[in-house]
């Protein structure tokens, strides 16, 4: 599966959109992009996926470039309660188990 | 709530010892997997079942073992616990290996004294 990079950290201010990015510059033609997170301790929140076209879904937007080279999971109103970590991770559909990396840590703060 | 259960929430025991974590999988999912995230390493992927077979192993002690029971549970043995096995154990489950997102329960926080 492809690796990810990550920015280790983000702020943003409570009502904004958070954006966070992720590259995965040698992604395959076959994997997907999938986004979870983890607040403070708590078991990892699937958040969203895709292959190549946006996504939304009721809790973020997931938009894919077109080369697939990277990825920026939107958040569209963040509040304090989406402080976690958040995990950007490539695997085709026939792999295994998710590979987490270290995450962008999300402060949302007042 | 993910659907998936895990107990229990949290144990305390000895080094040396042997314990049993148990996870029920959402309804209707057919693979389980386990991670470990302990404070240094992160989350890290020990074993993946699917349908009651082991489909993947990753860093998984020999000391740990895992079964997926024909009602799909599955459990997670841990024996000879050193300190370094104190962490959180997370339980996840699929509908199938590869398919869709894995959903994780609450985990189990074992603490070895």
């Amino acid at each position: 599966d492809a690796k990810t990079t990550q920015p280790p950290s983000m702020d943003c201010a409570e009502g904004r959109a958070a954006n966070l990015p992720c590259n995965h510059s040698t992604i395959s033609g076959n994997e997907y992009v999938y986004w979870y997170r983890q607040i403070h301790s708590q078991g990892p929140q699937y958040i969203i996926h895709g292959l190549k076209n946006n996504e939304t879904n009721e809790m973020a937007s997931l938009i894919i470039t077109e080369d697939r080279k990277s990825s920026t999971l939107i958040l569209p109103h963040a509040t304090l309660r989406d402080t976690a970590v958040y995990y950007c991770i490539v695997k085709s559909q026939a792999g295994t188990a998710l590979i987490f990396g270290k995450g962008t840590t999300l402060s949302v703060s007042s | 709530d993910s659907g998936v259960t895990q107990t229990p929430k949290h144990l305390i025991t000895a080094t040396g010892q042997r314990v049993t974590l148990r996870c029920s999988p959402r309804s209707g999912d057919l693979s389980v997997y386990w991670y470990q995230q302990s404070l240094d390493q992160g989350l890290q992927f020990l074993i993946q079942y699917y349908n009651g077979e082991e489909r993947a192993k990753g860093n998984i002690l020999e000391r740990f073992s895992a079964q997926q029971f024909p009602d799909l549970h599955s459990e997670l043995n841990l024996s000879s616990l050193e300190l370094g096995d104190s962490a959180l154990y997370f339980c996840a489950s699929s509908v199938r290996p590869g398919q869709g997102g894995l959903f994780f329960g609450e985990g189990s926080r074992l603490t070895v004294l």
